[in-house]
């Protein structure tokens, strides 16, 4: 099973940072790495797919980068809107699929 | 639009069996899988299973193999979860989520179901 560790656990930010999440796999996934943005009492919403490409309707301050163990989601102006916890996601070898443990963005 | 629906929230007993319903709408259901996803109170998300929109084939994770099965209606292009031998610790959210013929990114989410175990 692949191992998602994601970095760092809780995040302290102000409005208009720009933010830097990261996740490491414990082996390689290619490209094949996903994020998530989980909101309070919301189900989790697809941000990004294949490590760099958005989904559709994803505002662009929103950007993945990465190949095979080490990826980056970057946030480039925090909205407020953006307060959520981020799930990378490697969907190359499975079953199973597995989720990082979360990175927490706070006020 | 692709909608997935989940059926109501459930309170069972340790030892009782559990089915929810992922109604999909929106898309063409023999063309994509459905995936599970489950997260406890205050905690991550854990993948449980996948099942083929197209021919029914099914991916458990290990861990709850043989508690698990996923099962399809192609006639109403739902998705069910039946988990048997419910344990308190597997009170959660759970969700499923449209996912490719194999697995991928998961691009729409149901809204999520509460299941409680609780003598």
């Amino acid at each position: 099973e692949i191992v998602m560790t994601q970095s760092p656990g809780t995040l302290s930010v102000s409005p208009g940072e720009r933010v830097t999440l990261s996740c490491r796999a414990s082996q390689s996934v290619r490209s094949n790495l996903a994020w998530h943005q989980q909101k309070p009492g919301q189900a989790p919403r697809l941000l990004i797919f294949g490590a760099t490409s958005r989904a559709p309707g994803i505002p662009a301050r929103f950007s993945g980068s990465g190949f095979g163990t080490e990826f980056t989601l970057t946030i480039s102006s925090l909205q407020s809107e953006d307060y959520a916890v981020y799930y990378c996601q490697q969907y190359s070898d499975w079953p199973p699929v597995t989720f990082g443990q979360g990175t927490r963005l706070d006020i | 639009q692709v909608q997935l629906v989940q059926s109501g929230p459930e309170l069972k007993k340790p030892g009782a069996s559990v089915k929810v319903s992922c109604k999909t709408s929106g898309y063409n259901f023999r063309t994509y899988g459905v995936a599970w996803v489950r997260q406890a109170p205050g905690q991550g998300l854990e993948w449980m299973g996948w099942i083929s929109g197209y021919n029914g084939d099914t991916k458990y994770t290990e861990r709850l193999q043989g508690r698990v099965t996923l099962t399809r209606d192609t006639s109403t292009d739902t998705v069910y979860l039946e988990m048997r031998g419910l344990k308190s610790d597997d009170t959660a959210v759970y969700y499923c989520a449209r996912d490719q013929l194999v697995a991928a990114a998961m691009d729409y989410w149901g809204q999520g179901t509460l299941v409680i175990v609780s003598s």
